[in-house]
């Protein structure tokens, strides 16, 4: 199966610091999301985004399906940024709706 | 964006017992809905596609009879952890995807999770 990988897997800022994540995926996909899982375990949908750049407000996404990676932006970090970060793709199969997950950056902002 | 709720958000049972677990689109007709499972510090795993009307289909590996999921209408899908043990426990989540127009996939929407505890 497809496989999904984030880096780094840990990271930890000082409040006010810029991140990058990075999402790799092995085979051609349909769609990406990014989702953030705060601390009660909820995930929040950050971006819906198969391709080119999208922003909402601090952060920014960018997919390059044709090199199979995504990239997440957080500018000027908060505490309540912290939690885990996830992208999940849906493989390139017409009525295949399956999200599957990468392995997660947890991301820790020190006040 | 689409809301979806689940309930029980956590539960505590004896080992050997069923739980019912409950998901629920609140503004939107779900036709398919899915299930995940998560252990602490791991990422989701999809147990189950669950669609309106029909069976579920399971991911390999899950055991269809233990894990029950029924879909009756578009807006309610049920898990029910039949004869749980302790291995069971986990943070189960659900998802409903906001209906698929002219064959373009549509985002996913998450319910809050239900942590199940099996003693």
């Amino acid at each position: 199966g497809i496989q999904v990988e984030q880096s780094p897997p840990d990271l930890i800022l000082q409040e006010g610091a810029n991140s990058t994540l990075r999402c790799n995926f092995s085979d051609s996909v349909n769609n990406l999301q990014w989702f953030h899982q705060n601390p009660w375990g909820q995930l929040i949908n950050l971006f819906y985004i198969p391709s080119g750049t999208k922003q909402n407000g601090r952060l920014s996404a960018t997919t390059v399906a044709t090199e199979r990676y995504s990239l997440l932006y957080i500018s000027s970090s908060q505490t309540t940024d912290s939690g885990v970060y996830f992208c999940a793709v849906v493989l390139s199969n017409f009525g295949n709706e399956k999200l599957t997950f990468g392995t997660g950056t947890r991301l820790t902002i020190i006040p | 964006g689409a809301v979806v709720s689940q309930h029980p958000s956590w539960v505590i049972c004896k080992s050997g017992t069923s739980v019912k677990i409950e998901c629920r689109s609140l503004d939107f007709q779900a036709t398919t809905m899915f299930w995940y499972r998560q252990f602490p510090k791991q990422s989701l795993m999809l147990m189950a596609t669950s669609n309106e009307g029909s069976k579920a289909t399971y991911e390999q590996g899950v055991e269809k009879d233990k894990f029950l999921i029924n879909h009756a209408s578009l807006t309610l899908s049920t898990l029910t952890v039949t004869s749980a043990h302790p291995e069971d426990s986990s943070f189960y989540i659900c998802s409903a995807r906001v209906p698929l127009l002219a064959g373009v996939y549509n985002e996913q929407f998450f319910g809050p999770g239900t942590r199940l505890t099996v003693l």
